[in-house]
């Protein structure tokens, strides 16, 4: 079956605590991104990636970090999370094609509730 | 101002009803649109893409007016399923960056 899956799909962690929050998909996409939903705020992307090894900032970067090793799994990392940081995490991969994922469909994972405390 | 703006709701209607959604987009670079859906505390599935001639998919028709900035969405004959929010998506270049932005969300409820 053609998914996006994210891990764990909920955190409560304590300021400071570095954590990662895994995604992977299997639909072999070149593009993978992070977003974070906030209420009224609709989601901000956080990072993009447009293929292995190459990363960018999206809208809202500060405070995390992206790697991409391998095609198939984009991890979110929060090296010293803080309470701001609360709020509901999506991973999302598309084709990438000319645009960069801008014209294709985007399939999301399940979502990740992180709590910092 | 918000790159991506939509009347948050809730809109309420009942069983069989046409509703239409407005979304507007500040960015005149923008260069492709969507309509997404979102269930409650679920991921946004694509509901549709919206071109500049306008698109129908069953019950969902899409409009784009790119004079305007703004983007639409009408559903016809509205069933109890059609409850949910729907988020209007804009994606641009931006001085090398690509970026896809999504509005707030539109909250519909269909009642019997």
């Amino acid at each position: 079956e053609a998914q996006v899956t994210q891990n764990p799909r909920y955190l409560i962690t304590v300021t400071g605590k570095k954590l990662t929050v895994t995604c992977s998909q299997n639909m072999n996409h070149e593009y993978m991104s992070w977003y974070r939903q906030d209420p009224g705020l609709g989601l901000r992307q956080i990072y993009y990636s447009m293929n292995v090894e190459v990363t960018d900032k999206g809208d809202v970067p500060e405070g995390y970090k992206v790697s991409r090793k391998e095609k198939r799994n984009f991890p979110l990392i929060l090296e010293s999370p803080s309470p701001n940081q609360t709020s509901l995490y999506f991973c999302a991969s598309s084709f990438g094609t000319t645009t960069g994922g801008l014209d294709n469909e985007q399939f999301f994972g399940p979502g990740t509730r992180l709590t910092v405390l | 101002r918000k790159e991506v703006e939509q009347d948050p709701g809730p809109f309420n209607v009942p069983e069989g009803a046409t509703v239409a959604f407005n979304c507007t987009y500040s960015n005149s670079a923008s260069q492709s649109f969507f309509w997404y859906r979102q269930d409650c505390r679920k991921e946004p599935k694509l509901l549709m893409s919206v071109y500049s001639s306008g698109n129908e998919d069953g019950r969902f028709t899409a409009q784009l007016n790119r004079a305007s900035q703004y983007i639409s969405l009408l559903i016809r004959d509205s069933k109890l399923s059609d409850s949910a929010t729907y988020l209007c998506v804009v994606g641009r270049m931006d001085t090398g960056r690509r970026a896809l932005t999504f509005g707030s969300g539109t909250r519909l409820q269909v009642q019997p």
